[in-house]
């Protein structure tokens, strides 16, 4: 059962990067049914989709946001990170990171979340 | 971007009722829809892909239907533990895009 657990400051203060990293367990990243997404929900909002990462390295961003951040992944320590820069009040949410298993958009394993705040 | 509209929002039943809700995309997504439960504090978990396939090991009176742009959700006889908040997602296109969820509460 593949498990993902997501790490990172839980304060960051405004226009600098917010970083996170989530860590699969129970298989390997670079297993290549999986695409592995960032997904954030704003406090007491709904779900808002980031950015998926194949393990070959492929990305897509949301073009919302895609000026600001930056997927990548470390096959080696089966992890893959999230980068958002500049940010703002407007970015404190739960992010969450989840991998579809069937390569096509549907997130059958999510990590338990861990929320950001933007704040000096 | 495809953009996903529930309906209610929010919603009152007793344990035993029968619940739907819908959801409408504003194009044409086929059969690629989700549905999703969340708890308070909790990440979401996969209930339905393709519309109507049952995640694996999730009971069998949650049931999906619809295609095009018309899905809905459906609990044939309301738990105690399925009062949380459901929302649809669209994986027809990029960027993937969800409901703004409804909230299902204890009569």
């Amino acid at each position: 059962q593949v498990q993902l657990q997501e790490s990172g400051p839980g304060l960051v203060k405004p226009s600098q990067t917010l970083s996170l990293t989530c860590t699969v367990s129970g298989g390997s990243i670079s297993n290549g049914n999986y695409y592995w997404s960032w997904i954030r929900q704003h406090p007491g909002r709904g779900l808002e989709w980031i950015a998926y990462i194949y393990y070959s390295g492929s990305t897509y961003y949301n073009p919302s946001l895609k000026s600001r951040v930056t997927i990548s992944i470390d096959t080696s320590k089966n992890q893959f990170s999230l980068k958002l820069s500049s940010v703002t009040a407007a970015d404190t949410a739960v992010y969450y990171c989840a991998g579809d298993g069937r390569g096509d958009g549907y997130f059958d394993y999510w990590g338990q979340g861990t929320l950001v705040t933007v704040s000096s | 971007d495809i953009q996903m509209t529930q309906s209610p929002s929010s919603l009152s039943a007793s344990v035993g009722d029968r619940v739907t809700i819908t959801c409408r995309a504003s194009q044409d997504i086929s059969s690629w829809l989700a549905w999703y439960q969340q708890k308070p504090e909790k990440a979401p978990k996969s209930l339905i892909y393709g519309a109507s396939s049952l995640q694996s090991g999730v009971p069998s009176r949650f049931s999906g239907s619809g295609s095009g742009t018309d899905f809905s959700l459906t609990i044939s006889s309301l738990q105690p533990e399925d009062f949380a908040t459901y929302y649809c997602q669209q994986y027809n296109s990029y960027p993937l895009t969800f409901g703004g969820g409804t909230k299902v509460e204890i009569k």
